[in-house]
C-alpha cells in the first residue's frame, strides 16, 4: 500500500512569512499533484510534476519533485491571507492508476 | 473545456432515509469517475471509481453504493443513511486515457440527523 505523509498537519503564520509543506513517501510515484482546497469547495489543482528534480513556480508558490520521485515540497514566499486553505498532495504510481492522497496541511495566514 | 458539476450542494437527511447525489461531467468522453468522502476537512477517502458505463469498483465496504447509468453521469446512493455517513462528498473525473490528474466537483455537504 502506498502512503503519502504530509507535514506539518497544521500551520498558522503571519502575513509575509515564508513556509514549506512537505509530502513524503517510501514509494516511487510517476507524478505528483498539489491541490488547494477552501472550506466547502472541491480541491483545485495547482500543479503536476512528473520528472525527478523538477521545479515549477506558480507566482509565489514553488513546487519541487524529489530526485527519486518519492517526495515533494511546496514553498510559499511572503504568504498572504488569500493563501489560507487546505493543501493536498497526491501521487500517481502509473498512468491510469488511482491517486494516493496525503492527509493534507491546513494553512492559516493571519493578516 | 471540461466541467464537472455535482448536486445538491447541501443536504440534511434523517437517519434511515435514502440518499442520491448526482454528478455530471461535460466536455470529455469516457472519463474515469470517482466519489470521495472527506471528513473533518482533511484527507480524502476514495469510495468508488468507474472506468466505464456500468463498471463500478468499491474501495471500502459501507452503507453506500454508486452507479454510472451514462458515460458522464455518476450517482452516489444509499437506501438507509447512518449518522456516520455525514461528511463532505466530492465527485471527480480524470481522463480515461491514463492521465493521473483528477479534477473535482464543488462538493456536497451531507448531514445526517
Amino acid at each position: 500500500t502506498q502512503l503519502l505523509e504530509q507535514s506539518p498537519q497544521f500551520l498558522s503564520i503571519q502575513e509575509g512569512e515564508n513556509l514549506t509543506v512537505y509530502c513524503n513517501s517510501s514509494s516511487v510515484f510517476s507524478s505528483l499533484q498539489w491541490y488547494r482546497q477552501e472550506p466547502g469547495e472541491g480541491p483545485v489543482l495547482l500543479v503536476t510534476v512528473v520528472t525527478g528534480g523538477e521545479v515549477k513556480k506558480l507566482k509565489r508558490l514553488t513546487f519541487q519533485f524529489g530526485d527519486a520521485r518519492k517526495d515533494s515540497s511546496l514553498h510559499i514566499t511572503a504568504a498572504q491571507p488569500g493563501d489560507t486553505g487546505l493543501y493536498l498532495c497526491a501521487g500517481g504510481a502509473n498512468a491510469g492508476n488511482m491517486l494516493t492522497f496525503g492527509g493534507g496541511t491546513r494553512l492559516m495566514v493571519k493578516p | 473545456s471540461q466541467t464537472i458539476h455535482q448536486w445538491p450542494a447541501t443536504l440534511v437527511q434523517p437517519v434511515g432515509s435514502p440518499l442520491s447525489l448526482e454528478c455530471t461531467v461535460e466536455g470529455t468522453s469516457n472519463p474515469n469517475l470517482y466519489w470521495y468522502r472527506q471528513a473533518a476537512g482533511r484527507g480524502l477517502q476514495l469510495l468508488f471509481y468507474s472506468v466505464g458505463i456500468g463498471q463500478i469498483s468499491s474501495e471500502v465496504p459501507q452503507n453506500l453504493s454508486a452507479s454510472r447509468p451514462q458515460d458522464r453521469q455518476f450517482i452516489l446512493s444509499s437506501k438507509k443513511l447512518l449518522l456516520s455517513d455525514s461528511g463532505f462528498y466530492l465527485c471527480a473525473w480524470s481522463t480515461g486515457a491514463g492521465g493521473n490528474t483528477i479534477y473535482f466537483g464543488e462538493g456536497s455537504w451531507l448531514t445526517v440527523v
